[in-house]
């Protein structure tokens, strides 16, 4: 158990619906990422958030929006699916704003198939 | 923006023998990071390299930071069927001075024959 919680584990959907993963981070770090792994993209860098506020952007689609919450928990919404939104959603975690010399922290992955 | 080359793309190898990978950037990275990726699940730090030319064991992997500080690679010796499962190597973006962010590798897949 890394210590990062992410739910749900699996999550089939409906083209045009939306959904909302949901990630507790480790106890003591403050910054949570958000990562989409695909199997011809790789692992991509969605959005940032540290303590409460969003600090950096990747690709992530204008469809897609996260927050993280006083009590550091932070969720992923997906509206609109599509069925390339068909991916893994890894979300990690951190103790500061800036990535440790030892990276940092991810948890099992959400499933997510749009059909 | 900055990317890492990583290969080869997947590997098929019987146990017992060893496995070489290695990642490239047209960038400097002051830090490389490898991971593995077990099925199922997400993926988890394996060796951290901090300065160029630097060599670095854990078990029965050894990784090297490349002296231009522009590649890495990553040895298992004697593999063994539980080393089955995807291996990125991962370098921290930076801004302002910090690292901030880390981009990864598109992966080797590394399938062991008992």
């Amino acid at each position: 158990d890394s210590g990062v919680t992410q739910t749900p584990k699996h999550l089939i959907t409906a083209t045009g619906q939306r959904v909302t993963l949901r990630c507790s981070p480790r106890s003591g770090d403050l910054s949570v990422y958000w990562y989409q792994q695909s199997l011809d993209q790789g692992l991509q860098f969605l959005i940032q958030y540290y303590n409460g506020e969003e600090r950096a952007k990747g690709n992530i689609l204008e469809r897609f929006s996260a927050q993280q919450f006083p009590d550091l928990h932070s969720e992923l919404n997906l509206s609109s699916l599509e069925l390339g939104d068909s991916a893994l959603y890894f979300c990690a975690s951190s103790v500061s704003l800036s990535i440790g010399d030892d990276g940092y922290t991810f948890g099992s992955g959400t499933r997510l198939t749009v059909v | 923006g900055q990317q890492l080359n990583q290969s080869p793309q997947s590997m098929f190898i019987q146990e017992g023998e060893d496995v070489s990978m290695n990642c490239t950037s047209s960038s400097i990275f002051n830090t490389w990071l490898w991971y593995k990726q077990d099925p199922g699940e997400g993926p988890v730090l394996l060796i951290a390299l901090y300065k160029a030319g630097e060599l670095t064991s854990n078990g029965r992997l050894t990784a090297q930071f490349g002296i231009t500080r522009k590649d890495s690679f990553l040895n298992i010796s004697a593999s063994i069927p539980s080393d089955v499962g995807i291996y990125f190597c991962a370098g921290p973006l930076t801004r302002g001075g910090s690292n901030y962010k880390l981009t990864f590798g598109k992966g080797t897949l590394l399938t062991v024959n008992p």
